[in-house]
């Protein structure tokens, strides 16, 4: 069976440049959720989308910034990276509310 | 807002041994999920309570919801080491998103 698809799967970037994350969710998904898990760390929510319109929005800073595409699938736009954003970068997605959340393997995102 | 307490937050256990993880809530939960994550990976999901009392089994792992849906225990019967990783309780309230708890980390020793 398909499962969420993230890329890409690493990624290392420089201290001011940006990142573009992208997640394709299980077909006829229409829910897609953005979380970010620092090492050693839960994973912490950062904004989701149903039907292509921000859903919610949590602890995503304003450098952040993210869509969800007419073919649902989304991406995470990142600028100005800092040594902080290094973490591991999940998309999950699901079919209506309190349903389970199906993960994608995340992007490893390395900030130097 | 909602918080998630798990414990124990690490647990080591010699194979074959039960043990038991807990997961309570600050305020009722409407949906209770387990997932597994390997490090480094992505979440695997586990089960899904969301009725008070629920209690749902997938091989040797078993998941409950209290009567009062503020506390969820997970217990693996005869653990193995492809039990080891991190498992974290996740906790859907009225709007649509979920929160986690901290985790537990369990290691199997051979």
């Amino acid at each position: 069976a398909a499962g969420v698809i993230q890329s890409p799967r690493h990624l290392i970037k420089e201290k001011r440049e940006t990142a573009t994350l992208k997640c394709y969710p299980i077909p006829r998904h229409d829910t897609v959720y953005w979380y970010q898990q620092g090492p050693g760390q839960d994973p912490q929510f950062l904004i989701s989308f149903y039907e292509k319109m921000q859903s919610d929005k949590g602890s995503i800073p304003d450098r952040f910034s993210a869509q969800q595409f007419s073919d649902y699938h989304s991406e995470l736009n990142m600028s100005s990276l800092e040594l902080g954003d290094s973490a591991l970068y999940f998309c999950a997605s699901t079919r209506g509310v309190h349903e389970k959340l199906f993960f994608g393997s995340g992007t490893q995102l390395s900030v130097l | 807002s909602q918080e998630l307490e798990q414990s124990p937050q690490s647990l080591i256990v010699q194979e074959g041994k039960n043990l038991t993880i807990n997961c309570t809530s600050s305020k009722t939960l409407y949906g209770l999920y387990w997932y597994k994550q390997k490090y480094g990976e992505g979440l695997i999901f586990l089960m899904m309570l969301q009725k008070g009392g629920e209690e749902k089994s997938h091989e040797k792992i078993t998941a409950k919801l209290d009567e009062k849906k503020q506390q969820s225990s997970l217990h693996i019967t005869a653990s193995q080491p492809s039990h080891a990783g991190i498992y974290l309780c996740g906790a859907g309230g009225r709007d649509d998103k979920i929160i986690f708890g901290k985790g537990t980390r369990l290691h199997i020793l051979p």
